[in-house]
């Protein structure tokens, strides 16, 4: 099936700082990927969808411009949290595909520690 | 918004078969997925059905009836392995791809 690969897989950050996720469709070109984020023992919530060559979807209530999402190949996507504090820490989870399964391959996930 | 439900956690033993239910009620249905996550990790895809019926892939089953907002995931010979989260996940529009999921059933596979 297809592969879709996601760096880093863990990362441990201070107050104030800027992290930067990325998002890998390793096997397929994906015009469309997804970042949700996750807290312990709590299901995916969507934070956006990225688009390829146009800008990010965010969901209500996601900060655009603390959560700054480019999607700028076919097969790329990066997450930078911007000024991260710790509120943010959390599981970041990215998927992708096309067509029939679009949406189905999640990355490794991200799990982001805010000290 | 969207609303699916699926039960919190179910307890099986080895070897033995679990059914994990899964309603749902979306604005509109373009497919549902079932995912295995254990804890820490991402998901992992097992199932996507679009059509009424069962789809049978080795071990697991994943059934769905639309007009009964209905999806049910079935676990045969459960193997210690399978303690997991499992999570529904339906896509309501062709347009936009977005995934909505349920909570996830923590399955507890016991010897």
């Amino acid at each position: 099936g297809a592969v879709v690969s996601q760096h880093p897989s863990r990362v441990i950050c201070k107050s104030g700082t800027s992290v930067k996720i990325e998002c890998r469709s390793l096997d397929f070109q994906a015009t469309t990927m997804f970042w949700y984020r996750q807290f312990p023992k709590q299901s995916l919530m969507l934070m956006a969808t990225s688009n390829e060559g146009s800008k990010a979807t965010y969901e209500q209530g996601v900060e655009k411009d603390k959560f700054l999402i480019n999607h700028a190949s076919l097969t790329l996507s990066t997450l930078t949290v911007t000024s991260a504090h710790p509120e943010d820490s959390s599981f970041y989870i990215c998927s992708a595909g096309q067509g029939r399964s679009l949406g189905a391959f999640f990355g490794q996930g991200t799990r982001l520690t805010v000290v | 918004g969207q609303n699916i439900d699926q039960p919190t956690e179910m307890t099986a033993t080895e070897g033995a078969i679990v059914q994990i239910n899964c309603t749902y009620q979306t604005s509109g249905f373009n497919g549902l997925f079932w995912y295995q996550q254990h804890a820490g990790e991402a998901p992992t895809f097992l199932s996507y059905n679009v059509l009424d019926g069962l789809e049978e892939k080795g071990r697991f089953s994943s059934f769905l009836s639309r007009s009964k907002g209905y999806s049910y995931l079935l676990l045969k010979e459960l193997q210690m392995k399978d303690s997991a989260s499992y999570l529904c996940a339906v896509r309501a529009s062709s347009n936009d791809y977005k995934l909505s999921f349920g909570a996830g059933t923590t399955v507890t596979v016991r010897a």
